[in-house]
């Protein structure tokens, strides 16, 4: 059964921290592994990762996977109160097109 | 805007009612989906349909059923609810090749 575990659930820093969210997983035929992010409504997108050692960065946030190890991290520097939400990890397995989701980090950014 | 669109947004239904959560569209995406998302369990698979007049189950179906007539509309149906059901309801759709899924605003789905 695939399955994503992230930590910590929960984590509470102040502002201009730096922060290191983590994502593992078991899947059949790995594809892709996906974060979003999730304020009030709807995830929102934020990177999907296919290769390891391969860093995607948009602004602060910075992701990357390790395939061997089976794990992801999702990187947020210089924190801001806005970056708080609840960070989902999900893998998607090849020709499944459905994604399994971990537990989700709730990140609260404290000012 | 083009994008995802859920309704309603929030509802208070009676257990033992039928229930039709509505999920339109407007990307000409092929896929679509249905989560439900719990505290302390992330988002769950419910049904999906990789394109129109096709769907398929998936980790939770069981009190769900899902229809597929065209691309842009995927209704969720709950035949007769029960309080375990409540929860938040999320659509999403996706095109076939490797792209992101998107998200719509959720459905606040409350059973008494």
């Amino acid at each position: 059964e695939d399955k994503v575990v992230q930590s910590p659930l929960s984590l509470v820093v102040h502002e201009g921290d730096t922060v290191t969210l983590n994502c593992s997983y078991e899947v059949t035929n790995f594809r892709s592994l996906l974060w979003y992010k999730q304020e009030k409504k709807a995830p929102t997108f934020l990177f999907m990762l296919t290769s390891s050692g391969i860093e995607k960065k948009s602004g602060r946030l910075s992701s990357i996977l390790d395939k061997k190890e089976l794990f992801s991290i999702l990187n947020i520097t210089a924190t801001q109160t806005g970056d708080s939400a609840i960070y989902l990890c999900a893998v998607e397995a090849q020709g499944a097109q459905k994604l399994v989701f971990g537990q989700g980090t709730r990140l609260t950014i404290n000012p | 805007i083009a994008g995802i669109t859920q309704a309603p947004t929030s509802q208070i239904l009676a257990a033992g009612r039928r229930m039709t959560l509505r999920c339109t569209q407007d990307m000409r995406h092929n896929a679509m989906y249905w989560y439900r998302q719990d505290l302390g369990l992330g988002l769950r698979l419910i049904h999906y349909s990789n394109t129109a007049g096709t769907t398929g189950k998936g980790e939770v179906p069981d009190g769900y059923s899902v229809s597929r007539a065209n691309t842009d509309d995927f209704p969720l149906t709950l035949a007769s609810a029960v309080p375990s059901q409540t929860s938040v309801y999320f659509c999403a759709s996706s095109t076939q090749e490797n792209q992101p899924q998107h998200f719509g605003d959720g459905t606040r789905l409350s059973i008494l």
